[in-house]
């Protein structure tokens, strides 16, 4: 069974940092998906990423890909308060699956 | 362009009561999802659809859920009884050949 994990699952840091999300996978695939979801809110497509080796950017955020170590990362750069969200990523094998999200505070 | 409409937003009914959610997916787009999310957690599938065909309903509860995907458009997902356990939001997705997924507003159920 494919299972999804993100790490850290809470995080709070200060703007102008950087940092970075991890997530990992147990099955080979090669479709990973970021999403971001504001509180009360549907989940907002980030990325997707399609080949080992993929990298996305856009704005502060930046993700990559690879396949050979079943890892994904989403990395924050000079964080803003406008970033706070919980960010999900998601792999496909068939289906869509989700790991449980992590959640961004970031504070002035 | 439209995106995925789902109705509706809102829904309080009581245990052992039925209930019926709709999704209208983009138009074009052959994948459906349903996804249930608790609070604080990630997005749980319940079926995925390509066209009108279910493909994987492997996490649907079959003994109160069911769902249906007429002429592979719209999409309704019933529960039925209601247990207090199903509150949650219940989320509409769709895709055009597993590419990138588009989510709906969802449904809020709460149980009473």
């Amino acid at each position: 069974e494919l299972k999804v994990e993100q790490n850290p699952l809470f995080l709070s840091m200060q703007e102008g940092k950087n940092y970075t999300i991890y997530c990992n996978y147990s099955t080979t695939s090669d479709r990973l998906y970021w999403y971001r979801q504001d509180p009360g809110k549907s989940l907002e497509s980030l990325f997707v990423l399609l080949s080992n080796g993929a990298v996305k950017q856009e704005g502060r955020l930046m993700a990559s890909l690879d396949t050979k170590a079943r890892l994904s990362t989403l990395h924050i750069t000079a964080a803003v308060h406008d970033l706070s969200a919980t960010y999900f990523c998601a792999v496909s094998v068939g289906d869509m699956r989700f790991g449980a999200g992590t959640r961004l505070t970031v504070k002035p | 362009e439209a995106g995925v409409v789902q109705s509706p937003r809102y829904k309080i009914i009581e245990k052992k009561q039925p209930v019926a959610f709709w999704c209208n997916p983009i138009s074009g787009h052959n994948t459906l999802y349903w996804y249930l999310q608790n609070l604080g957690q990630g997005p749980e599938l319940l079926i995925r659809y390509e066209n009108e065909e279910a493909v994987d309903d492997s996490q649907l509860p079959k003994d109160r859920f069911s769902a249906e995907r007429l002429k592979g458009v719209d999409s309704t997902l019933k529960i039925q009884p209601a247990e207090l356990g199903d509150s949650a939001v219940y989320l509409c997705a769709s895709s055009s050949r597993g590419l990138r997924a588009f989510f709906g507003q969802g449904t809020r159920l709460t149980v009473v």
